[in-house]
């Protein structure tokens, strides 16, 4: 059974930094690339990055590009997103999600469950 | 950058009914167009891929029609389970996702 599941979550102060991870398991992890979307409160869903099966392509949004790093670690089935000068509007529960294939051009399937990450001072 | 636009925003309709929410995208996106079901506090849920594949194990009565820039997700007959937000998703050149539609029971 495929799992992800997002760690990293909680209140940080504006400018501050802040790492999420998400742990994968029940699939061959270092075949797929892996995204980070994100939903802010009362908000629709955000793409925010992708990065690929070797961690050698990475792809931002452009609110996060320059401030957020995704990064992977294969002999860990780990995907994290490195959030720095983090602001208000930042404020959002972010996911992970899996590509549905090898390809960039897939859907994302399936997703965790999301962490929340509330900047405030 | 492909801009999606979801209409309605709200949709109100009862068990039974038949319901259809429209996505139409800024450019062709070739068919490289999902659905998702999001309820609160839940992963979003993979429903249609490909504008009209559907997802294994999803119920049939979810089906996706389109091309181009226009776009349909289709519920035949609502179930309670089906009251949630749904979104579309380019995923042609990068990714993003129309504003959603949530699904209310009337």
């Amino acid at each position: 059974q495929v799992r992800l599941v997002e760690s990293g979550g909680g209140v940080v102060q504006p400018g501050r930094s802040l790492r999420l991870s998400c742990a994968a398991s029940g699939f061959t992890f270092n075949i797929y690339g892996m995204h980070w979307v994100r939903q802010a409160p009362g908000k629709g869903l955000e793409w925010v990055s992708l990065i690929s099966y070797d961690g050698l392509n990475k792809y931002y949004g452009d609110s996060v590009r320059g401030r957020f790093t995704i990064s992977r670690d294969n002999s860990k089935n780990t995907v994290y997103l490195q959030m720095s000068s983090l602001k208000p509007e930042d404020t959002a529960i972010y996911f992970c999600a899996k590509t549905r294939s090898g390809s960039y051009r897939a859907p994302f399937d399936p997703w965790g469950q999301g962490t929340l990450v509330t900047v405030s001072s | 950058d492909i801009q999606m636009t979801q209409s309605p925003s709200t949709l109100s309709a009862s068990v039974g009914d038949r319901v259809t929410i429209t996505c139409r995208a800024s450019q062709s996106i070739n068919n490289y167009l999902a659905w998702y079901q999001h309820k609160p506090g839940r992963a979003p849920k993979l429903l249609i891929y490909e504008a009209s594949s559907l997802e294994s194990g999803v119920p049939s009565r979810f089906s996706g029609s389109g091309s181009g820039t226009e776009f349909t997700l289709i519920i035949s007959s609502l179930q309670p389970d089906d009251f949630a937000t749904y979104y579309c998703q380019h995923y042609n050149t990068l990714y993003s996702f129309g504003q959603g539609t949530k699904l209310e029971i009337k």
